[in-house]
């Protein structure tokens, strides 16, 4: 079945340390992103990505990094950069602006 | 910028009752889309609809119906006769051509309806 995949569903880290969630798609979409929830904060954009090889700061980037070298998979480093990392993750992708987006189960993140 | 506003933080209605929860945008470019997202207890957001600005009609699927009035750059979604089952976060969103696909939501409102 098409759709995307994120893993893990928990994670667990501790203070200082770099992590990576995964995050696949198979439905062929250019555009793919990353966000962050936490509660009473809504949905913040972590970064986003057009096409391969290419993506932009979101609104909250510092502290993460990504990469998109193929076009099913952006996956998304938390890094010891970030001060307050424990949060719940989606990705998503789309084939455009003028589509919806389509999110995987999320990541919750929890740093010790 | 493209920013989002849903005031409503939190509302709780009891079963049957109607219930509208509001989103307003702002945006500086003339083509852009908008979405409501609902986000069950799971945590997966599932899409409800899209409207693109040049669309003004209201839509009705069911019990649940959308006003996207430009007028006042508000894009609101009735539910009609609540169930239990409509207990969800609703969140909106808002994308546009000029964006690079950039796609911004609002803060979400929780909705609980209770028997």
């Amino acid at each position: 079945d098409g759709g995307i995949t994120q893993s893990p569903k928990y994670l667990f880290r501790k203070e200082g340390q770099n992590v990576t969630l995964s995050c696949e798609q198979n439905l062929n979409h250019d555009a793919m992103y990353w966000y962050r929830q936490d509660p009473g904060q809504g949905l913040r954009l972590i970064y986003y990505s057009q096409i391969v090889n290419d993506f932009q700061k979101g609104d909250i980037a510092e502290g993460y990094s990504v990469s998109r070298e193929k076009k099913e998979s952006f996956p998304l480093t938390v890094t010891s950069a970030q001060k307050n990392p424990t949060a719940f993750y989606l990705c998503a992708s789309s084939m455009g602006p003028q589509f919806e987006a389509f999110f995987g189960q999320g990541t919750r993140l929890t740093v010790v | 910028a493209q920013k989002v506003t849903q005031a409503q933080t939190e509302i709780s209605v009891v079963e049957k009752e109607d219930v509208t929860l509001d989103c307003v945008y702002e945006t500086r470019d003339t083509t852009y889309y908008l979405f409501w997202y609902k986000q069950p207890p799971s945590g997966e957001l599932v899409f409800l609809i899209r409207r693109n600005s040049f669309d003004e009609q209201n839509e009705i699927s069911g019990r649940y119906s959308w006003n996207f009035q430009k007028s006042t750059s508000s894009f609101n979604f009735t539910i009609t006769a609540s169930q239990v089952v409509d207990s969800a976060v609703y969140f909106c969103a808002l994308s546009f051509t000029g964006g690079g696909n950039k796609l911004t939501f609002g803060t979400g409102t929780q909705l609980k309806v209770e028997l």
